[in-house]
């Protein structure tokens, strides 16, 4: 079965710690992102990458680092920095836009916790 | 900048109705609209994308409209079930980086009773 798989499903952070969180597609989508999701707000865009070895900032790339070495993955690093790391974050993955439309696959998300 | 508001915010109906959930954005440049649908504690589910050139996209008992020049979109559920109880939202993709930028709304939270 073709699709996204984000773990761990829960995480906890303790203070002045980094984690990493991993995202994992099978869908041969040239594009991965990963979205923050908190109460009573929308989903928000972290970062982007449309392609292999190169990636962008989203809207809230403060506090967090990505790598994209392999098509195939794209994880995210919460870093120390990042004051207020509780939320549910998502990763998704998409063909690129290009001309066409496409629409994006999520995961089933990692809720991040602050011990 | 691109806003997404859904209305309403939170929704009760009994089984077997229609209902029609809006969305309106305010930047109209966009390529796409796509809604979700997301359970509770669950990643997101794709249901509909309409691409700005069309009107309206259909899947089942869903129709989801998109009026582009006025910046609003309606998803229409027909014959409402208790398993159509999730939170559902609009996305409307922008033109950046490739065009797959989504800005999202908060959702409209939908119950649907026996």
């Amino acid at each position: 079965d073709g699709g996204i798989t984000q773990s761990p499903k829960y995480l906890f952070r303790k203070e002045g710690q980094n984690v990493t969180l991993s995202c994992e597609q099978n869908l041969n989508h040239d594009a991965m992102y990963w979205y923050r999701q908190d109460p009573g707000q929308g989903l928000r865009l972290i970062y982007y990458s449309q392609i292999v070895n190169d990636f962008q900032k989203g809207d809230i790339a403060e506090g967090y680092s990505v790598s994209r070495e392999k098509k195939e993955s794209f994880p995210l690093t919460v870093t120390s920095a990042q004051k207020n790391p509780t939320a549910f974050y998502l990763c998704a993955s998409s063909i690129p836009h290009r001309g066409s439309n496409q629409p994006q696959h999520f995961g089933d998300g990692t809720r991040l916790s602050i011990l | 900048k691109q806003e997404v508001t859904q209305i309403p915010a939170a929704l009760s109906v009994p089984e077997g109705e229609n209902l029609v959930l809006n969305c309106s954005f305010t930047d109209s440049a966009i390529y796409n609209l796509q809604w979700f649908r997301q359970d509770p504690g669950k990643g997101l589910t794709s249901l509909l994308l309409i691409q700005s050139s069309q009107r309206e996209q259909t899947s089942g008992r869903l129709n989801a409209s998109l009026d582009k020049s006025s910046g609003r979109s309606t998803l229409y559920i027909a014959a409402s079930q208790p398993g159509d109880s999730a939170t559902y939202l609009c996305a409307p993709g922008g033109v950046t980086g490739g065009g797959n930028k989504l800005t999202f709304g908060t959702g409209t939270q939908l119950k649907v009773e026996l």
